[in-house]
């Protein structure tokens, strides 16, 4: 059985760095072709990708944010850890993590944890 | 980057009856298209992915079709337990993107 569970801080004030962990249990990040991917969805609105990482440490940012993002993982202790530099009030979401393989996009997602930036 | 487009935004139906939801991609994304259902407070479900294939539990009243550009999300005969937003996700290159959503509301 896959799960993922995302932690974290619930607050961070503007132009501080966000770290935000990914626990997994049920797959291994070193099995071929699996990814673990990150993706926010700000309160009543779309979702967006962030960033991924592969089994074989290739790693993928989004265009817009690839600046403020760093993806890494710990294959040892399953966890995927997202680091998001310099937030703003906009960046306030809800942050999934969320299970890739070759096949299917994001078959698995962790429960979520909102973030507020605020002072 | 490759822009999805939702319409409608959102769709009146009553239960029982057949939903059609469609998703346009800006440029060609074959057949490397999901959907997904969320409901409120709660993380996106995967339903179908290669634009056609059901996950692992998804129901048979739901469908997906299409490649290339276009394609749709039908939902035959809508049940109480369906009333949600749905998304759409191309993952033909890496950098995965989703579209607006569909808000399926009850008629």
């Amino acid at each position: 059985q896959i799960t993922l569970k995302e932690s974290g801080p619930t607050l961070v004030k503007p132009t501080q760095t966000l770290t935000l962990t990914c626990t997994f249990s049920g797959f291994s990040l070193s099995t071929s072709g699996v990814g673990v991917g990150w993706i926010r969805q700000p309160p009543g609105k779309a979702l967006e990708w962030l960033a991924l990482i592969y089994w074989n440490d290739d790693k993928r940012y989004s265009p817009s944010l690839k600046s403020r993002l760093t993806i890494t993982k710990d294959t040892s202790k399953n966890q995927v850890v997202l680091t998001m530099t310099n937030m703003d009030p906009v960046d306030t979401a809800t942050y999934y993590c969320a299970h890739r393989t070759v096949t299917t996009p994001a078959g698995y997602w962790g429960q979520g944890t909102l973030v507020t930036v605020s002072s | 980057e490759i822009v999805m487009t939702q319409s409608p935004a959102t769709l009146s139906v009553s239960p029982g009856e057949r939903a059609t939801l469609s998703c346009r991609a800006s440029q060609s994304v074959s057949s490397n298209l999901a959907w997904y259902q969320q409901k409120p407070g709660q993380a996106p479900r995967l339903l179908i992915y290669g634009a056609s294939t059901r996950a692992t539990g998804i129901p048979a009243r739901f469908s997906g079709s299409g490649s290339g550009t276009e394609f749709t999300l039908t939902i035959s005969s809508l049940q109480s337990e369906d009333f949600a937003v749905y998304y759409c996700q191309q993952y033909n290159n890496w950098f995965l993107t989703f579209g607006g959503g569909t808000k399926v509301e009850i008629k």
